[in-house]
């Protein structure tokens, strides 16, 4: 059974510019989470997808968005990038729902982003 | 507001020592706590998943524990090799069906030949 996916693995933007990034959950998972990794302020969630719907969302400015669509794939997209937006972005995927089992999230390699 | 901390920060040991990795919460209602490592530059691999109602999980060398009522989860790593070098990370998640994860901030490890 394939992993968590994400695209692309690395990338570098320079500020102002915008950012979309590729999260593909384990087939047959609903939920997509995404979160960002930083060196000061460690693993911070940004948002949850589960059916197409944002079902929870962190404390990240409007800046952050993103989407999921029916075949449970999901993208973020960063606009107006700021140099403290460098970071890992990781994703997770789950079944979202049920026992406390089925909630384990699994998680895809990141996406590097570097803003200059 | 749900925090989580792990103690140390760091770990250094020798080959074939049995250690203990901390981690406690301030909040008692929680749904499950995850066990992760991260290998540097990597993703998050799931190590041990423990329901609120367990009290211990073990897969091979590993064996979490969960006491709620003290909001604390160890990880138990028995007879440890060069290659359980990692960074360890608990995590919480509070609520079923909101995928919020409340991490700590790790325990990177080492493991010396």
């Amino acid at each position: 059974k394939a992993g968590v996916t994400q695209t692309p693995r690395y990338l570098i933007k320079t500020r102002g510019q915008q950012v979309t990034l590729s999260c593909s959950p384990i087939s047959g998972h609903r939920s997509v989470s995404w979160y960002q990794q930083t060196p000061g302020q460690g693993l911070q969630f940004l948002f949850e997808y589960f059916s197409e719907t944002q079902r929870n969302k962190g404390n990240f400015p409007g800046r952050f968005s993103g989407r999921q669509f029916s075949n449970s794939r999901s993208e973020m997209n960063v606009s107006t990038l700021e140099l403290g937006d460098s970071a890992l972005y990781l994703c997770a995927s789950s079944l979202g729902a049920g026992t406390s089992v089925m909630n384990e999230q699994f998680f895809g390699p990141g996406t590097r982003l570097t803003v200059l | 507001k749900q925090e989580v901390t792990q103690i140390p920060a760091a770990l250094s040991v020798p080959e074939g020592e049995n250690l203990v990795l901390n981690c406690s919460f301030t909040d008692s209602a929680i749904y499950n706590l995850q066990w992760f490592r991260q290998d540097p530059g990597k993703g998050l691999t799931s190590l041990l998943l423990i329901q609120s109602s367990q009290r211990e999980q073990t897969s091979g060398r590993l064996n979490a524990s969960l006491d709620k009522s003290s909001g604390r989860s160890t990880l138990y790593i028995a007879a440890s090799q060069p290659g359980d070098s990692a960074t360890y990370l608990c995590a919480v998640l509070r609520i079923q069906g909101a995928q919020k994860l409340v991490f700590g901030q790790g325990t990177r490890l080492t493991i010396n030949p």
